[in-house]
């Protein structure tokens, strides 16, 4: 079973929909989790942590469900510059990163 | 000022060369990794050093060996390219939980 599952879509939403990924992870020692955004042909870049306790930033908000063991990245009112691949990112302990798949994401006029 | 610089950003060699890449990071952190990120997009790690020591070495041919002189450092050799090897090679950093920052990334193509 792999660590971190995610579904890799492609979702395609038109601008101003709300979206919600999900990344559901197996060890439930795991310690610390990220999301990161990555453009075509570049490199993945830190999107935002994510807490118990939820995270907020502008339009994205992230949560995590130890109980159900999965992370999610809402994002409201979806802009065209949102289109990009979504990684989640999930650490066991010390420097055990296990990324997901990645989801893709198209924002549609 | 970039965080994680890598080189060359693109290599294009053919079947059979011997080409290395080179990463270095101004971060401070105590740990480097390199990862493959093939034409399905999927992000796999290869190696990762924790101050100039060896910690995680996923299963990849001997023909890939990585090299840390110190841990600002972690370069990456590869013998005898082959055509499966063409992909994006992606170093990174991380200190404790700051997450990863990530280089901008080697586009290898064996022709």
């Amino acid at each position: 079973r792999k660590e971190v599952e995610q579904d890799p879509g492609p979702f395609n939403v038109p601008e101003g929909a709300t979206v919600a990924f999900n990344c559901t992870y197996s060890n439930s020692a795991s310690q610390s989790f990220f999301w990161y955004r990555q453009d075509c042909r570049k490199e993945p870049k830190l999107l935002m942590s994510v807490y118990s306790s939820g995270n907020e930033d502008g339009r994205f908000t992230a949560q995590l469900n130890r109980a159900s063991q999965y992370i999610s990245l809402l994002i409201r009112d979806s802009k065209l510059s949102d289109s990009a691949t979504y990684l989640c990112v999930v650490i066991i302990a010390g420097n055990q990163f296990y990324f997901g798949t990645g989801t893709s994401l198209t924002v549609i006029p | 000022d970039t965080a994680v610089s890598q080189t060359p950003k693109y290599l294009v060699t053919q079947m059979g060369n011997d080409k290395s890449i080179k990463c270095e990071q101004n971060l401070g952190h105590d740990t480097m990794y390199w990862y493959k990120q093939d034409s399905k997009k999927f992000l796999k790690i290869m190696f990762s050093y924790n101050n100039k020591e060896l910690i995680i070495n996923e299963t990849v041919p001997n023909r890939f060996s990585p090299k840390s002189p110190d841990k600002a450092h972690l370069n990456l050799h590869i013998n005898s390219l082959e055509l499966g090897d063409s992909a994006v090679y992606f170093c990174a950093s991380s200190g404790n939980r700051d997450g990863y920052t990530f280089g901008s990334g080697t586009r290898l193509t064996v022709v």
